[in-house]
């Protein structure tokens, strides 16, 4: 079945060092691939996407890579800061047919350290 | 910029107690979604809803129910609050067509007693 796979966490990080957030899926098709990020105390809000194989969705100096042939999405950020410190989410929607639903990752915890 | 907002940030309610927990969304969405969201278990999709009147459970439709009389709002409700129904409720829209990212309200932490 479709699925997604993120690494877990809680991840720690000191101010302006590098992000990796891994993601991996499961699906047939052609599927679209998200990362949302939900601060403390809010609702999610959507961060980047990808539609497409090698599309990059890239949004507040984060991106992630769309690579069907390693079914990944990892999320990456080249110095993070303290205001980074949130819950992200990896999802997909499936492309075939009419169908609605996103698929979510557990979610990865970051905390960044001034 | 889309706006969708929860009736309540938190409520407290008691066990037996019928529970409505509210959401609008302002941009003429198709799609309106609940979840519940869980320590280590992340988002679980309870029902959703793709047009007025018409719904389908989720992944966890038991103890719940819904309402989308008009199209921009969907109602979850609790018949009848249970200790393991205390958590966070988050409301989402989307377009019917498009890539399919939905927009989420600020959520609802419902604490039973």
């Amino acid at each position: 079945g479709n699925s997604v796979t993120q690494m877990e966490g809680p991840v720690t990080l000191s101010e302006e060092a590098f992000l990796t957030i891994n993601c991996t899926y499961t699906a047939t098709g052609y599927p679209s691939l998200f990362w949302y990020v939900q601060y403390p105390g809010e609702g999610l809000q959507l961060l980047l996407k990808a539609t497409k194989a090698d599309d990059k969705g890239s949004n507040k100096g984060f991106e992630a890579t769309y690579r069907k042939e390693t079914t990944s999405f990892h999320l990456e950020k080249g110095s993070v800061q303290v205001s980074d410190s949130a819950v992200y989410f990896c999802a997909l929607k499936r492309g075939a047919g009419n169908n609605r639903k996103l698929i979510w990752g557990l979610g990865t915890s970051l905390a960044v350290n001034p | 910029d889309v706006k969708v907002t929860q009736s309540s940030r938190y409520l407290v309610k008691r066990t037996g107690e019928k529970v409505f927990l509210e959401c609008v969304q302002d941009m003429d969405h198709e799609n309106m979604f609940w979840y519940r969201q869980d320590p280590g278990l992340g988002l679980r999709l309870i029902y959703f809803s793709y047009d007025v009147k018409m719904k389908e459970k989720g992944d966890i439709p038991e103890g719940y129910s819904v309402s989308r009389e008009k199209k921009e709002r969907f109602s979850l409700i609790l018949e009848s609050a249970s200790t393991n129904q205390t958590s966070m409720y988050l409301c989402a829209s989307s377009f019917l067509a498009g890539a399919g990212e939905q927009f989420f309200g600020p959520g609802t932490r419902l604490t039973v007693l």
